[in-house]
């Protein structure tokens, strides 16, 4: 149990444009969601955490309008990366929280952003 | 949440014992000890997690000090499948609620050999 996709795994998209990025737990239901960006041979890095029905918090540094984090319902949020500029491309990696264990967070496999 | 000092590499000939250390010396008694890894380009990984008794799952085995200050997580027979980065994290463990973040350092990469 406690299964984290994403989707898409890989996108290529060109300068200007926004990427829609969802991520769903498959098992059960997340009250909390956790977005990291991941550069080459560096650590993760948290963007934002996420409640269901409630806005995002998000890190330092991290701008909200650009990456716009939506988690509508307790198995989907979506992180969409608005006007992205080659420098956003990274590796992007959620994760899922549900309620009444120590451990907690289940990882999705990540989604590979490529701008051009 | 407390900040962690893992080596940044390690190598291990596969079927013997991994020993990952890691130092938490600022840990506090409400802190928990988790550990991760991340296999290349893939999300990471729950390995294993404790307070201060030695844990063991079907992955891995735990040892944390008496003080608390440091801990190993044990591979008993490693594998080229555990070929990863190993993030040992320290925070307070949520059981109600929301969940607190996971803060990661750089971790140890762990080269499993033949």
């Amino acid at each position: 149990g406690a299964v984290v996709s994403q989707h898409p795994s890989r996108v290529i998209c060109k300068s200007g444009t926004s990427v829609k990025i969802e991520c769903r737990s498959l098992d059960f239901q997340a009250t909390t969601m956790f977005w990291y960006r991941q550069f080459p041979k560096q650590s993760l890095m948290l963007m934002a955490t996420s409640n269901e029905g409630s806005k995002a918090t998000y890190e330092q540094g991290v701008e909200k309008d650009k990456f716009l984090i939506n988690h509508a319902s307790l198995t989907l949020s979506t992180l969409t990366v608005t006007s992205a500029h080659p420098e956003d491309s990274s590796f992007y990696i959620c994760s899922a929280s549900r309620r009444g264990t120590a451990y907690e967070q289940y990882f999705g496999p990540g989604t590979r952003l490529t701008v051009t | 949440d407390a900040k962690t000092t893992q080596p940044p590499s390690m190598d291990c000939a596969e079927g013997r014992a991994a020993n990952l250390p890691c130092n938490h010396s600022t840990i506090s008694g409400n802190e928990y000890v988790y550990w991760y890894r991340q296999i290349h380009s893939q999300g990471p990984q729950y390995i294993i997690h404790g307070l201060k008794n030695n844990e063991t799952n079907e992955m891995a085995s735990l040892i944390i000090t008496e003080d608390r200050k440091s801990s190993t997580l044990i591979l008993p027979h490693a594998t080229l499948r555990d070929t990863a980065v190993y993030y040992c994290i320290v925070r307070v463990a949520t059981y109600t609620g929301t969940a607190s973040k996971l803060t990661f350092g750089t971790g140890t990469r762990l080269q499993v050999t033949l």
